[in-house]
């Protein structure tokens, strides 16, 4: 299936661990998206990348590293998590051939951090 | 800068009756608007986009909006609800930054009951 996948689903950790979060588009698109969804559901970007260049990087803690070795995989890194990192990681892509071309996302990745 | 106001957190309607959520945008430009939903546990599908095309936008599973340049709204409306319906809704704006990142509002829940 075309989609935007995202692994893992569900991730419990406790304070103070490193984790990663792995994301793969196969929509042939070229800007990728991490978005964190809070528990009022509001959600804000985090960054964004474009042929494997960082292109946004919003007002994130140093602690959150995106990696993106070509351009269908992005990947979020987070050393030494702390509570409020707990929330739902969205990675989302789009094509910006067309500049309405809209977000794709995937199913989310739910963060809990004890 | 580019911004939407959904102007209601909770919206409830019975199965067969209007839907109507409401969206307000602050734009200096001719904004690119967007509707998503976002059912639980899942990630954010686009329902409808408006480009400028034509004021009246259609969507998927029913769902239209309309463009009011004089009011800057851009409320989403469905004649007759469905049990499927609910679920979180998100207006959303591009920005005209270079790579025009969105905006998302603070999204309104959708209670359906029988």
């Amino acid at each position: 299936d075309t989609a935007v996948s995202q692994t893992p689903k569900y991730l419990v950790t406790q304070m103070g661990n490193d984790k990663s979060i792995k994301c793969e588009q196969n929509l042939g698109h070229d800007t990728m998206y991490w978005y964190k969804q809070d528990s009022k559901k509001f959600l804000k970007i985090m960054f964004s990348y474009n042929n494997k260049e960082l292109i946004i990087n919003e007002t994130v803690p140093n602690r959150f590293s995106p990696k993106s070795p070509d351009k269908a995989h992005l990947n979020l890194h987070i050393n030494s998590l702390e509570l409020g990192d707990s929330a739902v990681y969205f990675c989302a892509s789009r094509s910006t051939g067309g500049r309405n071309s809209p977000l794709h996302f995937g199913n989310g990745t739910r963060l809990t951090v004890t | 800068a580019q911004s939407v106001t959904q102007l209601d957190s909770h919206v409830s309607v019975s199965e067969g009756t209007p839907v109507l959520l409401r969206c307000n945008y602050s734009s200096s430009y001719s904004p690119s608007l967007f509707w998503y939903v976002q059912h639980p546990n899942k990630g954010l599908q686009l329902l409808l986009k408006y480009t400028s095309a034509a004021t009246l936008v259609k969507g998927i599973n029913g769902f239209e909006a309309e463009f009011k340049k004089s009011e800057t709204s851009f409320h989403l409306t469905k004649p007759s609800a469905h049990m499927s319906d609910a679920a979180e809704y998100f207006c959303v704006v591009r920005t005209t930054d270079s790579w025009g990142k969105l905006q998302f509002g603070a999204g309104t829940q959708v209670v359906v009951t029988p």
